[in-house]
């Protein structure tokens, strides 16, 4: 079954601290992985998306890794700002017929950040 | 550019109310699709398009209809509510159904 599989759930940081997100998925076929980071009451917004023959994506202080031979993916946060207090979801593209049953777009359940001063 | 407007942003309708959730992006995409978010889980694909007159069902499309007349519109119809579509209702456009998903920001839909 293509499932997706993030840690922790919840985080807590103080602010201008570092953290790692965790991503592991058994998607396949694999096409792309994606972090996207949900405010509180927002829809989520892209961050990085990998295709299988990258290893790493960033995005300013955000940094992706993707190990596709392991099948999984970390999201770094560099000197974390209270603004980075969001859900970050991982997300699963796997090749085929979009949206359909072999699943174009798996979600992950996402890792609640708090950033606390 | 407005990107996905999704309206309205809360509702809350009583059981065997029907009702429609509004979706439309002015971005030309020929991919939309419906996301339900609930809590402690990942979004998961209600229904989704691949241009205008096609629609395919996702993963969980009981209870909803859509249908797709124009590029722009993407409308998510609830039949008769139930308590169990108490959720967050998200639209995505996508312009090739695999890159750049842009989402908008959501319906909170109360059903009691």
């Amino acid at each position: 079954k293509n499932q997706v599989e993030q840690s922790p759930q919840s985080l807590i940081i103080l602010e201008g601290k570092n953290c790692t997100l965790q991503c592991n998925y058994t998607v396949s076929p694999f096409s792309n992985l994606r972090w996207y980071k949900q405010d509180t009451g927002r829809g989520p917004v892209s961050l990085t998306i990998m295709t299988f023959s990258e290893n790493t994506k960033s995005n300013g202080r955000y940094t992706a890794t993707l190990d596709a031979d392991t099948k999984q993916s970390s999201l770094h946060i560099t000197a974390s700002q209270l603004s980075d207090s969001a859900s970050y979801i991982c997300v699963v593209s796997g090749a085929g017929n979009y949206g359909g049953s072999q699943g174009n777009l798996i979600f992950g359940k996402g890792t609640k950040l708090s950033v606390k001063p | 550019n407005a990107g996905v407007t999704q309206t309205p942003k809360f509702q809350v309708l009583k059981t065997g109310q029907s009702m429609t959730l509004q979706c439309a992006q002015d971005m030309n995409h020929e991919y939309m699709s419906w996301y339900r978010q609930d809590p402690g889980m990942g979004l998961r694909l209600i229904h989704y398009s691949v241009g205008a007159g096609i629609t395919d069902q996702g993963e969980v499309p009981n209870g909803y209809n859509v249908s797709r007349s124009t590029t722009e519109d993407f409308p998510l119809r609830l039949l008769s509510a139930a308590p169990s579509q108490t959720s967050v209702y998200f639209c995505a456009s996508s312009s090739d159904g695999n890159y750049g998903y842009t989402f908008g920001s959501g319906t909170r839909l109360t059903v009691v």
